[in-house]
């Protein structure tokens, strides 16, 4: 199975902080790709498809480059809400339909 | 949206116990349902996909006769972990994918293998 790579973290950030977590897989055939938000003891929740023309949702803001294999993430004005797991997810065609996950970046937001 | 029932939520055995796993799709159709764990602090991993009236595939490395998955319906998908061991502890976690709601997680299963 192909690697989707991520740096663990924690990232312990305050209140109002501006964030960003990377993403690298290894299948250049990789079709499709997505950040997942994983809070403890809970099922993954789809935060945003990732497209090559980047993206946006409010706060957060999503970059793909397919030449790097390169996925980013960009969380502006934290919130303690935001505070989890994020995963970085793609979609391979070695796989069918099924998701690869990374390992997850830990994001703690604090007073 | 499409919702995804999973049961149970966790589960407790003694070793050599088999456990099922039961995931449901509630307002649509899964013809495909993936199976995942999750041991802590890694990544959720493939087990296997299921599709409806067929055999499942298995991942390299998962033993297809320990980890036996049923998907006799379209909305039904199970996973019967037998004869337990404490090193299957984890998250199990099945996913269904539907052409109109995208990916649909179950709510994940916590087993504790004693």
């Amino acid at each position: 199975r192909k690697e989707v790579e991520q740096d663990p973290g924690p990232f312990n950030v305050p209140e109002g902080a501006t964030v960003a977590f990377n993403c690298t897989y290894s299948n250049s055939a990789s079709q499709s790709f997505f950040w997942y938000r994983q809070d403890c003891r809970k099922e993954p929740k789809l935060l945003m498809s990732v497209y090559s023309s980047g993206n946006e949702d409010g706060r957060f803001t999503a970059q793909l480059n397919r030449a790097s294999q390169y996925i980013s993430l960009l969380i502006r004005d934290s919130k303690l809400s935001d505070s989890a797991t994020y995963l970085c997810v793609v979609n391979d065609v070695d796989m069918g339909y099924a998701l690869n996950f990374g390992k997850g970046t830990s994001l703690l937001v604090t007073p | 949206g499409a919702v995804v029932s999973q049961h149970p939520s966790w589960v407790i055995c003694k070793s050599g116990t088999s456990v099922k796993i039961e995931c449901r799709s509630l307002d649509f159709q899964a013809t495909t349902m993936f199976w995942y764990r999750q041991f802590p602090k890694q990544s959720l991993m493939l087990m296997a996909t299921s599709n409806e009236g067929s055999k499942a595939t298995y991942e390299q490395g998962v033993e297809k006769d320990k980890f036996l998955i049923n998907h006799a319906s379209l909305t039904l998908s199970t996973l019967t972990v037998t004869s337990a061991h404490p090193e299957d502890s984890s998250f199990y976690i099945c996913s269904a994918r539907d052409e109109n709601y995208g990916y649909t997680f179950g709510s994940g299963t916590r087993l504790t293998v004693v």
